[in-house]
């Protein structure tokens, strides 16, 4: 079965860092892009980061650019993302979720997500 | 706020059609993607490339686009549709979704 499975995600201080996995199951793993999406408690979604099946080309909304790096092992086959000077306004369900390119397609398998609380 | 309006609520009975318009200008030229999001759940496609369905998603569901206005239809709308619905594009070599909709069906 083709499945993401999301991890990492917990409470931490404001300022503080968290690193979040995504292990992928029943797919060639190298022929996705991969992505995280969070969706804050009652709001949207929100895309944050993608990177291709073989890391060399990574992006990023501005709103995370400089504080969270996306990167994957895809002997492991897992994506993160790993998250810097968290505050309050990170707390969200994180999702990741893949696609076939850069700038097209849709995201045709999400995970359940994990949640991060960013809260003292 | 997002780049994609979209009403934050529709309401309708069961039975009839449900539309839900995502408008803006990074519509243009595009086909958004369409996202189905019950309580509790993860996203799920149930629109791309225009009009099409993946596998498993009822032929009730439809999507149209005209200048910077994309439409979501759903025909005989059921009571397992009530959800959360947004609309995607992509922006260059970013991803923007719409704020969603918030379907009800009473």
């Amino acid at each position: 079965e083709v499945q993401l499975a999301e991890s990492g995600g917990g409470l931490v201080q404001p300022g503080g860092s968290l690193r979040l996995s995504c292990v992928a199951t029943g797919f060639n793993f190298n022929n996705y892009w991969l992505h995280w999406v969070r969706q804050a408690p009652g709001r949207g979604l929100v895309w944050l980061s993608q990177i291709h099946g073989d890391a060399t080309t990574k992006n990023y909304a501005d709103s995370v650019r400089g504080r969270f790096t996306i990167s994957r092992d895809n002997s492991l086959k897992t994506v993160y993302l790993q998250m810097t000077s968290l505050t309050p306004e990170d707390t969200a369900l994180y999702f990741c979720a893949r696609n076939t390119s850069e700038s097209a397609g849709a995201f045709d398998v999400w995970g359940r997500g994990t949640l991060v609380t960013v809260s003292s | 706020s997002s780049d994609l309006t979209q009403p934050p609520s529709v309401s309708v009975s069961p039975g009839q059609t449900a539309t839900i318009t995502c408008s803006g200008l990074k519509l243009r030229n595009k086909f958004p993607y369409w996202y189905q999001q019950k309580a509790g759940q993860s996203p799920v496609l149930v629109i791309y490339e225009e009009d099409k369905r993946p596998s498993g998603v009822p032929e009730r569901f439809s999507a149209s686009t005209s200048g910077n206005t994309a439409t979501l239809t759903i025909r005989g709308t059921q009571p397992m549709d009530e959800a959360d619905y947004y609309c995607q594009v992509w922006d260059s070599y970013s991803v923007v979704f719409g704020g969603g909709t918030e379907l009800t069906v009473l």
